[in-house]
């Protein structure tokens, strides 16, 4: 079945670790997202990538990191976690950056103590 | 500054009522209108996309309204059922360069039996 994958659904991080949050997509969109959604505070984009080997910054883009060597993977890096990243983190693509219908991931949850 | 606001925030109805779900939006220069539904636990899922010239676009029970003079949007739902029960997320697309998706916060919809 086509769409994304995000590994892995949950997960709890001692602060101070490194962890990759691992996105895959199988329908060949240019463009990828990593949002993080908090309670009373909706979805907020934290990188962003319109095609392969090009990133951008979003709203809340500190303390992650993010790279696009090809069009299917978009990981998501905490360098050293913290516990303000605690959080559900969604990938999602579209066809376009701006007009193309975006397909979310089911999601990884991320606790960090 | 571009902003979504839903309204209410949260709305608890009871199973075949209709209710009517509100997106105000002050995004310039716009592009296009999206609804999206998100089950607990899950990921987003999209119920449509509106245009600038498009009034009005349905999706089974859900009919969504445009109103790009005043800048509004409703979702409508008919005949609501238990499976309704989700968060509803109005996004509007800015036209400009990079990414330019603004995220409501949601209204959380419960239908009670």
């Amino acid at each position: 079945i086509a769409g994304i994958t995000q590994a892995p659904t949950s997960q709890i991080l001692a602060a101070g670790r490194r962890m990759t949050l691992r996105c895959t997509q199988d329908m060949r969109h240019n463009a990828m997202y990593w949002y993080r959604q908090d309670l009373g505070l909706g979805l907020r984009l934290i990188h962003y990538s319109n095609t392969a080997g090009t990133t951008g910054k979003g709203e809340v883009p500190d303390g992650y990191s993010v790279s696009r060597a090809n069009t299917d993977d978009f990981p998501l890096t905490l360098a050293s976690a913290v516990p303000s990243q605690t959080s559900v983190y969604f990938c999602a693509s579209s066809g376009g950056a701006d007009t193309g219908e975006l397909f979310f991931g089911e999601g990884s949850r991320l606790t960090v103590l | 500054k571009n902003q979504v606001e839903q309204s209410p925030q949260s709305l608890i109805i009871l199973e075949g009522k209709n209710c009517t779900l509100q997106c105000n939006y002050t995004v310039s220069p716009f592009s296009n209108l999206r609804w999206y539904k998100q089950d607990t636990g899950r990921g987003p899922v999209s119920l449509t996309i509106m245009t600038f010239s498009e009034n009005t676009k349905s999706n089974g029970r859900y009919t969504a309204t445009l109103d790009a003079d005043t800048k509004q949007s409703s979702l409508h739902i008919t005949a609501s059922q238990l499976s309704d029960s989700a968060s509803y997320i109005c996004v509007v697309s800015a036209r400009q360069a990079g990414t330019a998706l603004i995220f409501g916060k949601g209204t959380t919809l419960s239908v009670s039996s």
